[in-house]
């Protein structure tokens, strides 16, 4: 079965500081992965995807990711933070077999400081 | 345009009551999820349904079951409550097809005292 893996449960960053989320993915097929956010007490909503049309992947909020097959990375990007970002952001990925279900990392905390 | 919508948000149930958690899609999609959210170990499967009439476990199914009323309502029951059963729900839904991410609802928060 596919998986990620997120390090670092929490990361604190200053406002205007960039913002690096790290997930590394294990699969032996081409992976199609996903970066979803999560505010307090709200729902989980889609960022960004890679489904192999580009390596680097724009997303919402200034987001962006950069697939990197020789490293099994998929790494979340975000020049400068802003205040709005602080939140949980989780990243994906989605079984290539059966029901094509998605499989989350453990999440990652984001606390940005002003 | 509602999207994902799950009823109840909170709830609290003694050990051993029942409940069943309600979600409904309006986006037309064909497979629906139920995922639970606890602290440190991200959102683990509970069961999901690939189209209408089909229902299968996921990682975490004891102690639950599902209906697929239809395409549009996907149905979350706890038989039994038991504390290791408090956690948030999430429903999700997507359609058919590699490339699309979940759309999810706003979850339930169920506390089993």
């Amino acid at each position: 079965a596919q998986s990620v893996t997120q390090l670092g449960s929490h990361v604190s960053v200053s406002e205007g500081a960039l913002v690096l989320l790290r997930c590394n993915y294990s699969s032996s097929v081409p992976p199609y992965l996903f970066w979803y956010v999560q505010y307090p007490n709200q729902g989980l909503q889609l960022l960004l995807k890679y489904t192999s049309a580009a390596t680097l992947v724009k997303g919402i909020n200034g987001f962006e990711a950069e697939f990197k097959k020789s490293e099994t990375s998929f790494h979340l990007t975000k020049p400068s933070a802003h205040m709005s970002d602080a939140a949980e952001y989780f990243c994906a990925v989605r079984d290539s077999g059966g029901y094509q279900k998605v499989t989350f990392g453990t999440g990652t905390k984001l606390q940005v400081i002003p | 345009n509602a999207g994902v919508t799950q009823t109840p948000k909170f709830q609290v149930l003694k050990t051993g009551q029942s409940m069943t958690l309600q979600c409904a899609q309006d986006m037309n999609h064909n497979s629906m999820y139920w995922y639970r959210q606890d602290p440190g170990m991200g959102l683990r499967l509970i069961y999901y349904s690939a189209s209408e009439g089909t229902t299968d476990k996921g990682e975490v199914p004891n102690g639950y079951n599902v209906s697929r009323l239809n395409k549009r309502e996907f149905s979350l029951r706890l038989e039994s409550a038991a504390p290791s059963q408090t956690s948030v729900y999430f429903c999700a839904s997507t359609p058919t097809g590699m490339t699309y991410g979940y759309t999810f609802g706003s979850g339930t928060r169920l506390t089993v005292v």
